[in-house]
């Protein structure tokens, strides 16, 4: 595609609820990454993959995010038992190998209730 | 692990110059970026640094200082949509595509 896409772009969830955040990366790219922002901070880096495979797993806050990526291209980031700390905006970024330039999607914004 | 430090805000005049500040600790590092946010947007690439010097891009330049550990990001001739957050971030251990952001810098600028 265009750029990089991500589904949905809101999302409002009751506690307790598990979700899936889903990323497109543009076509090509190898390097894909999750981002988690809240209400006027940095980003927090969470995972990010070469191709399918994850070289580093240590952003992730806990053991109730996963994230998987199947035929180097699209990537799924599942919070399981959400809380109401995860609400933030969940960033997905993707580049082409060894460049430095990341593409940004316009995120999804997650409200656990 | 990685830490950046970046100025929380910063206020400047349009037309004027603006340098944003970065620090950094970080292991096996290979490179430093900068990215521009605005409200409610995604943050888009503005330049990357790997070696020491200035990097200029239109009316955007960034300095990178390995031995220091520093870098920064000059705005010239600022324009009132130059008003975003500024982040940079860092290449460094965990591989070469292991990106990590500082907390950014909100940029506004006045009439």
């Amino acid at each position: 595609g265009a750029g990089v896409s991500q589904s949905p772009s809101n999302k409002v969830t009751e506690k307790g609820k598990d979700v899936e955040l889903r990323c497109d990366p543009i076509s090509g790219h190898t390097a894909l990454y999750w981002y988690r922002q809240s209400l006027g901070q940095g980003l927090e880096f969470l995972i990010y993959f070469q191709g399918n495979s994850a070289p580093d797993k240590s952003g992730l806050p806990s053991d109730r995010f996963s994230a998987e990526r199947t035929g180097g291209s699209v990537s799924t980031l599942t919070i399981q038992r959400t809380q109401q700390e995860d609400s933030a905006v969940y960033l997905c970024a993707s580049s082409l190998g060894g460049d430095p330039e990341a593409f940004f999607g316009q995120g999804t914004r997650l409200t656990v209730v | 692990g990685q830490s950046l430090e970046q100025p929380s805000e910063v206020t400047a005049v349009e037309g004027a110059i603006v340098q944003i500040n970065c620090t950094y600790q970080t292991s096996g590092f290979y490179g430093l970026s900068w990215y521009q946010q605005h409200d409610g947007g995604a943050p888009t690439f503005l330049s990357y640094n790997a070696l020491d010097g200035l990097e200029e891009t239109g009316r955007f330049s960034s300095f990178l200082s390995r031995s220091d550990s520093y870098g920064y990001l000059l705005l010239q001739e600022l324009q009132m949509k130059d008003s975003a957050s500024y982040f940079c971030a860092v290449r460094g251990r965990g591989g070469y595509q292991k990106v990590t952001f500082g907390t950014g810098t909100k940029l506004q600028v006045i009439p």
